[in-house]
C-alpha cells in the first residue's frame, strides 16, 4: 500500500529565516505531487504541483517554491519567511482521478 | 472552473443518518465526485468517490443523480467520532488546475 510522509510535523520560524518541508511517498511510482496551504478554517489552497521529477507548477504567485529532486520526494522551501505563510501545509500525491494526503505540518511565522 | 456549493454546518445525534449534499452545476464530462473527511490538524481523507449513480463502500455511500448536477453523500449510523469537516471536490486529479476546495462541512455529531 502506499503511504505519505511530511516532516516535521510542526515548526516555528521566526520572520525573514529560510524554510524547507520535505514530503515523500512510498508504495508508488511516478505519482503526481501536490502542495497546498490550508489557513484557519478555510479549505485547502493550491501552491504548486508536480507531474515529474524536475517539473514544477505554480498556481499561487508567493515567496514559496517547490522542487521535486526525486520521483517520490517533494520539497517545499522558502527564502525568507514571512507572517502571512503561517498555516497548515499538505503534501499530496495522486494516480489518475484520487488524491491522497499527507499528516501536514503546522506552520507557525512569529 | 467547477466549484460546489455545501451547507456550513451540520448537527446530528449518534445513530443517525446524515445526508450532506454538495451542488457542482458546472461539473465537466470527465470529472469526478470526491468527498474527503477532515480531523482538526490532520489531513483529509479520502472517503468515497463516484462519476454517477451510486456508489457505496464500507464506510460511505454517494448519489449522484442523471445529471450530475449535484452529489449527496450518505453516512449511516453516526458515531462521535464522525464529528468532523467534510469537502466535496469536483475535478479529475490528472488535469491538476481543476481542483477547487470550498470550506466543506463541519459536521457536529452530538450524543
Amino acid at each position: 500500500s502506499q503511504t505519505i510522509h511530511q516532516w516535521p510535523a510542526t515548526l516555528v520560524q521566526p520572520v525573514g529565516s529560510p524554510l524547507s518541508l520535505e514530503c515523500t511517498v512510498e508504495g508508488t511510482s511516478n505519482p503526481n505531487l501536490y502542495w497546498y496551504r490550508q489557513a484557519a478554517g478555510r479549505g485547502l489552497q493550491l501552491l504548486f504541483y508536480s507531474v515529474g521529477i524536475g517539473q514544477i507548477s505554480s498556481e499561487v504567485p508567493q515567496n514559496l517554491s517547490a522542487s521535486r529532486p526525486q520521483d517520490r520526494q517533494f520539497i517545499l522551501s522558502s527564502k525568507k519567511l514571512l507572517l502571512s505563510d503561517s498555516g497548515f501545509y499538505l503534501c499530496a500525491w495522486s494516480r489518475e482521478e484520487t488524491q491522497y494526503f499527507g499528516p501536514g505540518t503546522r506552520l507557525l511565522v512569529l | 472552473l467547477a466549484k460546489t456549493t455545501q451547507p456550513v454546518s451540520m448537527d446530528s445525534y449518534e445513530g443517525q443518518e446524515v445526508n450532506i449534499t454538495c451542488s457542482h452545476n458546472n461539473i465537466a464530462t470527465n470529472d469526478y465526485i470526491t468527498w474527503y473527511q477532515q480531523f482538526p490538524s490532520q489531513g483529509p481523507r479520502f472517503i468515497i468517490q463516484g462519476y454517477k449513480t451510486k456508489v457505496t463502500n464500507e464506510v460511505a455511500s454517494l448519489f449522484i443523480p442523471a445529471d450530475r448536477k449535484s452529489s449527496t453523500l450518505s453516512l449511516p449510523r453516526v458515531s462521535l467520532s464522525d464529528t468532523a469537516v467534510y469537502y466535496c471536490l469536483v475535478g479529475n486529479a490528472g488535469n491538476n488546475r481543476k481542483l477547487i476546495w470550498g470550506l466543506g462541512t463541519s459536521l457536529a455529531v452530538n450524543p
